[in-house]
């Protein structure tokens, strides 16, 4: 069936630095693909959005990366900030225009001042 | 704007006893969908609802869950005789409509975490 997975649990960087967090999916004909940050205790809060047109989309210090090709997409953080530390997750819906979301497990990020 | 809220934000109960979860959309937002949470696990989709209907429930578990989003108040998510798989945090989401651009957009609550002993 479809999944979307991450590939480390846990990130861990210094503030200032980039992360890059990643993802793959499996279903080929995936055309949408949205990234949440959740931080603990609270819900998971939309950060970008990426459609299959696209192989790139910039918001602020936050750049989203999609390759069709080996079905991945990544999530860049620039200058990474101690209040970035969150479990990322990124999801796909089940079907185009539908909120029945598939989520990934996640990856947690620890940002150290 | 107060965005989705849920309560309550923590829920204890026994075995055997009901729970009973409340959500409030975003003002506007008439499409309400719930989520379960397991700890270090990714969201899982239970159902999907509309004012007075439900969508779409196939991740509802057949038996002793239920959901409604009565034309007034909030959606209700019950689970009668929990067991301890239960336990859970359960997020409520709301969109302004289910198709189309913009609908993509989730914005989800704070969660009611569900504890049962």
């Amino acid at each position: 069936g479809e999944s979307v997975g991450l590939h480390l649990p846990t990130l861990s960087v210094q503030e200032g630095d980039n992360s890059i967090i990643n993802c793959a999916y499996s279903n080929s004909a995936s055309d949408y693909f949205i990234w949440y940050k959740q931080e603990s205790g609270k819900g998971p809060q939309f950060i970008i959005d990426i459609r299959s047109n696209m192989d790139k989309r910039q918001g602020q210090r936050v750049t989203v990366l999609l390759n069709k090709t080996v079905k991945h997409l990544s999530l860049q953080i620039a200058a990474t900030q101690p209040g970035d530390s969150a479990v990322y997750f990124c999801a796909e819906p089940q079907r185009t225009g539908f909120q029945k979301l598939v989520f990934g497990t996640g990856t947690r990020l620890l940002v150290s001042p | 704007n107060a965005g989705v809220m849920q309560n309550p934000r923590h829920l204890v109960r026994r075995r055997g006893q009901e729970a009973r979860l409340r959500c409030s959309p975003m003002k506007g937002h008439s499409h309400v969908y719930w989520y379960r949470q397991l700890p270090e696990e990714g969201l899982k989709f239970m159902v999907y609802l509309q004012k007075e209907n439900i969508i779409d429930e196939s991740g509802m578990p057949k038996e002793r869950f239920s959901a409604e989003f009565p034309k007034e108040g909030p959606s209700i998510l019950r689970i009668q005789q929990v067991v301890r798989g239960d336990s859970a945090a359960y997020f409520c989401a709301s969109s302004q409509s289910g198709q189309g651009a913009g609908a993509n957009v989730l914005t989800f609550g704070a969660g009611s975490r569900l504890t049962v002993l």
